[in-house]
């Protein structure tokens, strides 16, 4: 069974401070990673997406992969109160058209 | 850019009743599309996805189906709806135009959310 684990907080993070967002993955096939943010009783937005092993960064924004370890992560630099959302990872594989989906961590940026 | 368009947005219906949800994609063509289904406070669940006209993928074995009439075109449908449909209904599409289809990233619709009495 493969699957995408995330530890579904909530996570209470200052404002200002740097959010740390977690996940890991059982496939070592899985080549491909995305973080959705969610606010609530909307529908997922993509910020980040990640292919390679390292660090990737979008503004406030970086996301880790490691494949060795299988684990993937979110770091949000500056963190503001817009941030407090729930945030999904999901990992795909070469060899089907699904993504595997973390179940989701929730953020509180506290003001 | 692609936009994806889901409606209604919000629906009530009864037990027993019939269900057509409705899922258009502007700007991107040969998309992969998908059906996923959430619950309150819970986690994506994929129903239905489709990589082609007329080719559909059941995930989970339920009163639901599925059918993609057109290339940006993906409908959801039931007969007769149970309690347990309630939920959050989204419609997500692939870009259509990465090198690899079954990697790319995948974009939400607004949803639809369906409430079942």
């Amino acid at each position: 069974q493969k699957e995408v684990e995330q530890n579904s907080g909530p996570l209470s993070v200052p404002e200002g401070a740097i959010a740390s967002l977690n996940c890991t993955y059982s496939d070592r096939g899985s080549q491909s990673f995305f973080w959705y943010r969610q606010y609530s009783g909307k529908s997922p937005e993509l910020i980040m997406s990640i292919y390679s092993n390292g660090d990737k960064e979008d503004g406030r924004f970086t996301a880790q992969l490691n494949k060795a370890s299988q684990y993937v992560s979110l770091l949000i630099r500056d963190s503001q109160p817009s941030d407090s959302a729930t945030y999904l990872c999901a990992g795909s594989m070469d060899s089907n058209y699904q993504l595997i989906w973390g179940a989701g961590t929730k953020l509180i940026i506290k003001p | 850019s692609q936009t994806i368009h889901q409606w209604p947005a919000t629906l009530v219906q009864p037990v027993g009743s019939p269900l057509s949800l409705e899922c258009t994609v502007e700007g991107t063509s040969n998309p992969n599309l998908y059906w996923y289904r959430q619950a309150a406070g819970r986690g994506l669940q994929l129903l239905f996805y489709s990589v082609g006209i007329g080719q559909i993928s059941s995930e989970v074995p339920q009163n639901l189906s599925a059918s993609r009439p057109q290339d940006r075109q993906f409908i959801l449908s039931s007969k007769k709806l149970l309690l347990s449909d309630s939920g959050f209904y989204l419609c997500a599409s692939t870009s259509g135009t990465g090198r690899n289809k079954k990697i790319d990233e995948q974009f939400f619709g607004p949803g639809t959310r369906l409430t079942v009495l």
